[in-house]
């Protein structure tokens, strides 16, 4: 079983809807959470992080986070073309160490 | 954000020459520096984890001599491929861990050719 687990996607969505992108996780010690972005050939940049249980807000973009259900999700306001890309969900353990996910593709539909 | 740059962000090489990376984190101070690897529409791969003044921790796979690590200082850590053969030719990113938050930042990535 991976540590991190995403769909691969794609995931298409109209311009202007919501997109929710979702990850598992199997180390139930795990601590923190981050969603980073990555744009076809650049390389990723950290979009948010979450450490407790619930929803964190900033500007378009919610992290959810659900511990009892090893559970973390992306959701994108008012999708823009713009945010198309690659996102890629990581976790960091207690033993110090980051796990990736292999990330899901979305496509926002102008 | 915290900011990791990456020199040189594109390089062509002749198949068994030697190629230096350069990372550094440039407003932080990166105790750990990860190297990454990542080939057309896949996902990124570790390479190895280097720790300020140790050697660094290959992953299973990773030829340690090809890939030679040092990061002498808490801004700064190099990838050396050796000999670079054309199926080395990929996406090289590293990235700096900060520590508010406790998480990674990544340079902007090597793109290296190997003819």
């Amino acid at each position: 079983q991976k540590e991190v687990e995403q769909n691969s996607g794609p995931l298409s969505v109209p311009e202007g809807a919501i997109a929710s992108l979702n990850c598992t996780y199997s180390d139930r010690g795990s601590q923190s959470f981050f969603w980073y972005r990555q744009y076809s050939g650049k390389s990723p940049e950290l979009i948010m992080f979450i450490y407790s249980n619930g929803d964190k807000e900033d500007g378009r973009f919610t992290a959810q986070l659900n511990k009892a259900s090893q559970y973390v999700s992306l959701l994108i306001r008012d999708s823009q073309p713009s945010d198309s890309a690659t996102y890629l969900c990581a976790v960091l353990l207690p033993g110090n160490q980051f796990y990736f996910g292999t990330g899901t593709s979305l496509t926002v539909i102008p | 954000g915290a900011v990791v740059s990456q020199h040189p962000s594109w390089v062509i090489c002749k198949s068994g020459t030697s190629v230096k990376i350069e990372c550094r984190s440039l407003d932080f101070q990166a105790t750990t520096m990860f190297w990454y690897r990542q080939f057309p529409k896949q996902s990124l791969m570790l390479m190895a984890t280097s720790n300020e003044g140790s050697k660094a921790t290959y992953e299973q796979g990773v030829e340690k001599d090809k890939f030679l690590i040092n990061h002498a200082s808490l801004t700064l850590s190099t990838l050396t491929v050796t000999s670079a053969h054309p199926e080395d030719s990929s996406f090289y990113i590293c990235s700096g861990r900060s520590e508010g938050p406790d998480t990674q930042y990544f340079g902007p990535g090597t793109r290296l050719t190997v003819l």
